[in-house]
């Protein structure tokens, strides 16, 4: 099974910070990633598919890349309603794996 | 737009058994695998399984596979996950997601496993 690994596991930032979240998976998964934001007591939303694609609705200040198996989140400009938690997600071939999370709050 | 709408938050005693819902809009329903993905409080996301929508064809997590049966109808567009066995680690929020390049997903179903 694919297995993903993502960090930092947590992250301390302020308005207006440029903020990078990785994630690698243990083999390749071509561009078959998905990046998701998650607040309390929501289901996750989809940001980034297919390693880069913005998802329809989601502010340009958020884009994802790949590098082989390592894939990154980038948010540039932080706003106050981007501190969340954040997933990967592989979709490539099941089962699907996740990433555990990365815990973005205010410094 | 495709909307994937889940039946109602659950309470259920341990050894009991739950079944959720997870209804899919628009006319591709057959085209596509659904997965379900659990979510404990604090935890990372957990797959479950899928069923192909077109055939009835299933996948299980080794973890699940002797207590989940994930099943679809095709003359509602609607699948279906029951959880057997439950304890109290089985409280969680579950979910329904489409397959496809940008997958989509439900709004969740809490299940909670309390004596």
């Amino acid at each position: 099974d694919i297995q993903m690994t993502q960090s930092p596991s947590s992250l301390s930032a302020s308005v207006g910070d440029t903020v990078t979240i990785t994630c690698r998976a243990s083999q390749n998964i071509f561009s078959y990633l998905n990046w998701y934001q998650q607040k309390p007591g929501t289901a996750p939303r989809l940001l980034i598919y297919g390693a880069s694609h913005l998802q329809s609705g989601v502010p340009s200040r958020f884009s994802g890349s790949r590098s082989g198996t390592d894939f990154t989140l980038t948010i540039t400009s932080l706003q106050p309603d981007d501190f969340a938690t954040y997933y990967c997600h592989q979709n490539h071939i099941a089962p699907w794996a996740f990433g555990q999370g990365t815990r973005v709050d205010i410094k | 737009q495709v909307q994937l709408v889940q039946s109602g938050a659950e309470v259920k005693r341990p050894g009991a058994s739950v079944n959720v819902s997870c209804k899919a809009s628009g006319d591709s329903f057959i085209f596509y695998a659904l997965h379900w993905v659990r979510q404990a409080p604090g935890q990372r996301f957990e797959w479950m399984g899928r069923v192909n929508a077109g055939n009835g064809d299933t996948m299980y997590s080794q973890k699940f596979q002797d207590r989940v049966t994930i099943t679809r109808d095709t003359s509602t567009s609607t699948v279906y996950m029951e959880l057997s066995r439950l304890e109290s680690e089985d409280s969680a929020v579950y979910y329904c997601a489409r397959s496809g390049i940008n997958p989509i997903w439900g709004q969740g179903t809490l299940v909670t496993v309390s004596s």
